[in-house]
């Protein structure tokens, strides 16, 4: 069974502080790695889609890189601010051929002012 | 305007009642999927389809139906839907699947 871990599952910081979270993937038959933002009464709406090993994706204030022979992702997000509060949600594709994604259940983070 | 459109936004139903969950998407992407939200459990993708006429299914698809006759619909069924599958769906579509996805406006649906 494919599994997507995301940790923690949820995080509390004050407004300016800078913070980063984990998606855990299968390091085989990896294809790509994508993060999503989603807040409460919304759809999710995409931040990255990273594909290559040591890819490293920016937007504004939030970054995220990515490790393909171990497994893992992480989101990064510099001096925190109270519209940041969401959750992020990271899926793992599994190849080119199949539209299968694997969604981690998300870190929830809370800014506050 | 650029967008993945679902309805109904809110639904409720009774065991047994056929249902419809409609999404369309106005971009010409050629992927489109199913996902369901349960609290603690994250999105979990129910079906996806890869272009016209190609459709799979994903880590929960039992009790469900799909088609994807047009480029531009790909509506999720409920046969004989039950209360566990009363949930959040969401329907999104991208270019293909290593892309990133567009998500609808989402369907809370409560089976009684």
């Amino acid at each position: 069974i494919l599994n997507v871990e995301q940790s923690p599952q949820s995080l509390h910081v004050q407004e300016g502080d800078s913070t980063n979270f984990t998606c855990s993937f299968p390091s085989s038959n990896f294809y790509a790695l994508h993060w999503y933002r989603w807040e409460t009464a919304k759809s999710p709406e995409a931040l990255f889609v990273m594909t290559l090993n040591g890819d490293e994706k920016k937007k504004g204030r939030i970054s995220a890189t990515l490790n393909t022979k171990e497994g893992y992702s992480y989101l990064y997000i510099k001096g925190s601010q109270p519209e940041d509060s969401a959750t992020y949600l990271c899926a793992f594709s599994l190849s080119s051929n199949t539209g299968k994604l694997i969604f981690g259940q998300g870190t929830t983070l809370q800014v506050k002012p | 305007e650029a967008q993945v459109t679902q309805n109904p936004r809110y639904l409720i139903t009774v065991t047994g009642k056929k249902l419809t969950v409609t999404c369309s998407q106005n971009m010409n992407h050629e992927y489109m999927s199913w996902y369901r939200q349960d609290p603690g459990l994250g999105l979990r993708q129910i079906y996806y389809s890869m272009n016209v006429e190609v459709t799979d299914k994903g880590d929960v698809p039992e009790g469900y139906k799909v088609s994807r006759k047009e480029k531009r619909n790909f509506p999720l069924i409920l046969e004989s839907p039950s209360p566990n599958q009363t949930s959040l769906y969401f329907c999104a579509s991208s270019p293909t699947p290593n892309e990133k996805l567009f998500f609808g406006s989402g369907t809370q649906l409560s089976v009684l």
